[in-house]
């Protein structure tokens, strides 16, 4: 078995600052993923992240940065925090896409509220 | 269209009714999950399919690629099955997950 955990959970901001959500896994898995969920919506993809320094863009990557910094760790950056903006963000894991198996795993998620 | 759409967006039932939720992608998949989503915002992973059925108590699952389909069955509802469901799907050639838009059950007593 494993975690996922995410820090922190909740994060208030101001509008245009700069904010870093940080997520670990230790499932030693090799794909990362990092998801925003607007209230009473569906899940939307930002960054992922294949293995170690790789970066991939998701549907929604304007306006955020992401760094995997080592296999266990991926973070994500909100470039300049929109005022009113309120959502959560979900950090997830993947053992190994190139053998087919792309089971997902989430962490308990990141509470962003922007004043 | 979508990729992955996810039906109906909401349902109520009857303590111990069935029903069935069901995801249509618009292109081939290779595998599909279903979550539950508590009112904490937890995703509880129901099941992962790559291809055929499967079962775990009162709730059931299929996948089929080909016919680009995907469903999950409540047997018996429960009010702790309250809560939203979605479905997401790996698309081949890329590492993308794309989840349906979610749907929402409420299990009355």
């Amino acid at each position: 078995g494993g975690i996922i955990t995410q820090t922190p959970k909740f994060l208030i901001g101001q509008e245009g600052q700069k904010l870093t959500l940080k997520c670990q896994q230790n499932f030693n898995h090799d794909t990362m993923y990092w998801y925003r969920q607007d209230s009473g919506k569906g899940l939307r993809l930002i960054y992922y992240s294949i293995t170690e320094n790789d970066l991939q863009k998701g549907d929604l990557s304007e306006g955020y940065d992401a760094s995997r910094e080592k296999k266990s760790s991926f973070s994500l950056t909100v470039t300049s925090a929109q005022k009113n903006e309120m959502a959560v963000f979900l950090c997830a894991s993947s053992r190994d896409w190139g053998n087919n198996y792309a089971e997902q795993f989430f962490g308990p998620g990141t509470r962003l509220t922007v004043l | 269209g979508m990729p992955v759409e996810q039906n109906p967006p909401a349902l109520s039932l009857y303590e111990g009714a069935d029903s069935g939720l069901r995801c249509n992608f618009s292109t081939t998949m290779k595998s599909v999950q279903w979550f539950q989503q508590n009112h904490r915002g937890r995703l509880i992973t129901l099941f992962y399919l790559a291809q055929g059925t499967k079962e775990n108590g009162r709730l059931k699952s299929t996948f089929n690629s080909k016919e680009r389909y995907s469903t999950l069955h409540i047997k018996d509802a429960q009010l702790e099955d309250s809560g939203t469901y979605f479905c997401a799907a790996a698309n081949y050639g890329n590492e993308k997950i794309t989840f349906g838009a979610g749907t929402k059950l409420t299990i009355k007593p």
